[in-house]
Order: structure tokens, then sequence, then C-alpha cells
């Protein structure tokens, strides 16, 4: 059965630096996602993607975060300068459309120090 | 804005007993979709189940069912015979459906750690 799936697994960083965690979405979906999930808190949306932009975004997104479709299968979510703050699970997600449930990535646990 | 409340921070049930998770939304779209996601402690989210809001009938997935009142907002998750396996956090979740290409994000409650005892 096909499934989103996320690089890495797990990514420690230095505060200030840049990191990009990668997803690739199950093949004939047009919908991408990316949802963050703070240890122990509800999980919050961030940005969703469509036809190669962006179609929504939170106020969590502000100017440090980046998406991006460099080809075909990978969808990427860049932080430019990380802060403590940013640490948490990042899920990414797609469905086939809007009717359609959204298939969840197992995440990428990111943790700043 | 859309809004999910999980009033139960946890719960504990006896296996092979049924357990309901409460769920209550609010938005003033009247096309929307309801979801339930269950996350076990290794952090992945599972996709349950799915209710339309212009669903006639109860949606239903094997052992789990979902309880929605329209009108009073509520789409509780029904867990038939619980098993050990049924441990986890369960998250409810709205979409709206008529947004006019964008605003299909899933707005997620605060979940519910429910716990299935031997």
């Amino acid at each position: 059965e096909p499934e989103v799936t996320q690089t890495p697994s797990h990514q420690v960083t230095q505060m200030g630096q840049e990191v990009i965690l990668r997803c690739v979405p199950i093949s004939n979906h047009l919908y991408f996602y990316w949802y963050r999930q703070i240890l122990g808190q509800k999980v919050e949306f961030l940005v969703s993607f469509y036809n190669n932009e962006i179609s929504e975004k939170s106020e969590i997104f502000d100017d440090q975060f980046s998406v991006e479709r460099p080809d075909g299968s990978n969808f990427t979510l860049k932080i430019r300068s990380t802060k403590l703050e940013d640490s948490a699970m990042y899920f990414c997600a797609s469905n086939r459309g809007t009717y359609n449930e959204q298939f969840f990535g197992p995440g990428t646990r990111l943790t700043v120090l | 804005a859309q809004k999910i409340t999980q009033t139960q921070p946890g719960m504990f049930v006896q296996e092979k007993e049924a357990v309901t998770l409460d769920c209550t939304y609010d938005t003033s779209d009247p096309s929307y979709g309801l979801f339930w996601y269950k996350q076990p402690s290794s952090g992945e989210m599972i996709f349950l189940i799915y209710q339309g809001s212009y669903d006639q009938q109860n949606a239903t997935e094997g052992r789990y069912s979902l309880n929605f009142q329209k009108a009073r907002k509520s789409a509780n998750l029904v867990i038939s015979a619980s098993q050990l396996g049924d441990s986890a956090m369960y998250f409810c979740a709205m979409r709206l459906l008529n947004s006019g290409g964008s605003n299909y994000k899933l707005t997620f409650g605060k979940g519910t750690l429910l716990t299935v005892n031997p």
C-alpha cells in the first residue's frame, strides 16, 4: 500500500542553523501539507501546497519557513534559522483531492539545541 | 474559524469493552468533514474514520463508528470491543469542504489518551 515517507526520522540541530525536512507524498496525490506537533500538544497546521504554490499558511509559517517541490516526488520544508521553539514533530501529509482523507507520514522529530 | 474541542484528556477502558471518545466542533460553514486519527506511542498519525456534514448515516469502519449529532455539533468516536493495541492518543479533526480551492487544512483537537487495561 502506498504511503507518505519522511526523512530523516530525527534531526538534531543547533539554534540558528538551517534544516531541511524531506517528504515523499503518495505518487498520485495533488495536495500536500506540513503540520507540526510540539511534544504533548495538538497537531497544528503550517502550510498547504497545490499546483506548485502555497495555497494557505498559518501564522506559525513566517519568513523563516519555506516549502518547495523541487521535482515530481519530493516535498520539502526548510527552516532558515532554527529557534528553540521549533523543536517539534513535523508531519507531512498528502491527499488526492479535497474530499479525501489526508495521509500522514511518520514524522520527523526536530530537536533544536 | 473552525474549532475542535476534546474535553477528555485521558480515558481508561477494560479490554473487550466499548468506549466513547468525545468531540465537539464549531463552524459556521455548512459543508465540512470530520476525521478521527490515532497516534500510537510511536508517533505516526493513522486515519481511522471520516464523516461528511451531509452524510445521512453515521460512518462505520470495522470496530470504529462515529456518533454524529449535527444539531449538537458533536462527532464522538465509539470503539467497540477494545483491544490492548487501541491504547493511543486519539485526535478529532475537521476540514471545510467548499472553500474555493483553499483552506483544506485539518484543524485538530487536543486529543484524548486512551488506555486499555487487560
